[in-house]
């Protein structure tokens, strides 16, 4: 089955300043997802990868996947408080069924200090 | 923006007791799962559900589970005798399509069993 890795657990940053998570698989990445959850609540998508070398950008946030799709960095430039959240990266798991399901790593708890 | 409605939102009940968590996938997608999360852990896949029946299921949703899309709308987990561990986030999915779509999630159903 489909392992991933993220790196840091977790991470405390001043506002303003730039930071990166990574999200490390065991095996090829067929999709790649970010999500972002608040404590306690859902999980908000960010960003989908699944080409090799893919890079795309929302406001703040860039989220990279490597050239042989199985490593992924998601890059926040001059961080805020809201971006504070539990980032998660989940991956399309050839599940050999007919609807692929999702793998997530155990996610990033992400604090910025105003 | 379209998304996907979990109720209810909270919902506490004795252990052995019944319980049906309900969601409202997005209209025109045709894939649909149930993940949950107990606290402070993983987001684990239970069961994925296409053309009126289950796809795949985890080793998690045994026979004490069950999955329905009773109207064409809402897609039902029910829980016949819950126990102590079921205490968890239940997360509702839908896609529209597989490879390349992206998974939406509802809010969430925080069940706590007593």
């Amino acid at each position: 089955s489909q392992e991933l890795e993220q790196s840091p657990q977790s991470l405390i940053v001043q506002e303003g300043k730039n930071l990166t998570i990574n999200c490390t698989s065991s095996k090829t990445l067929y999709g790649l997802y970010w999500y972002k959850q608040k404590y306690g609540e859902g999980l908000i998508f960010l960003m989908m990868l699944q080409k090799g070398g893919e890079e795309k950008s929302h406001e703040k946030i860039t989220a990279k996947l490597d050239e042989k799709k199985q490593q992924s960095s998601l890059h926040i430039t001059a961080s805020q408080p809201s971006h504070a959240g539990i980032y998660l990266c989940g991956a399309d798991a050839n599940s050999g069924g007919s609807n692929y399901k999702l793998t997530f790593g155990k996610g990033t708890l992400l604090t910025v200090n105003p | 923006e379209p998304e996907v409605t979990q109720t209810p939102s909270h919902q506490v009940t004795q252990m052995g007791q019944e319980v049906i968590l309900r969601c409202v996938p997005i209209s025109n997608h045709l894939y649909f799962y149930w993940y949950r999360q107990i606290l402070g852990q993983k987001v684990e896949f239970l069961v994925s559900f296409y053309n009126n029946e289950i796809s795949e299921k985890s080793e998690i949703f045994d026979d004490q589970f069950s999955v329905e899309r009773p109207d064409g709308s809402n897609f039902t987990l029910k829980i016949r005798s819950t126990k102590l561990e079921d205490s968890a986030m239940y997360f509702c999915a839908s896609r529209y399509r597989v490879s390349g779509n992206t998974i939406y999630f509802g809010e969430g159903s925080w069940l706590t069993v007593v």
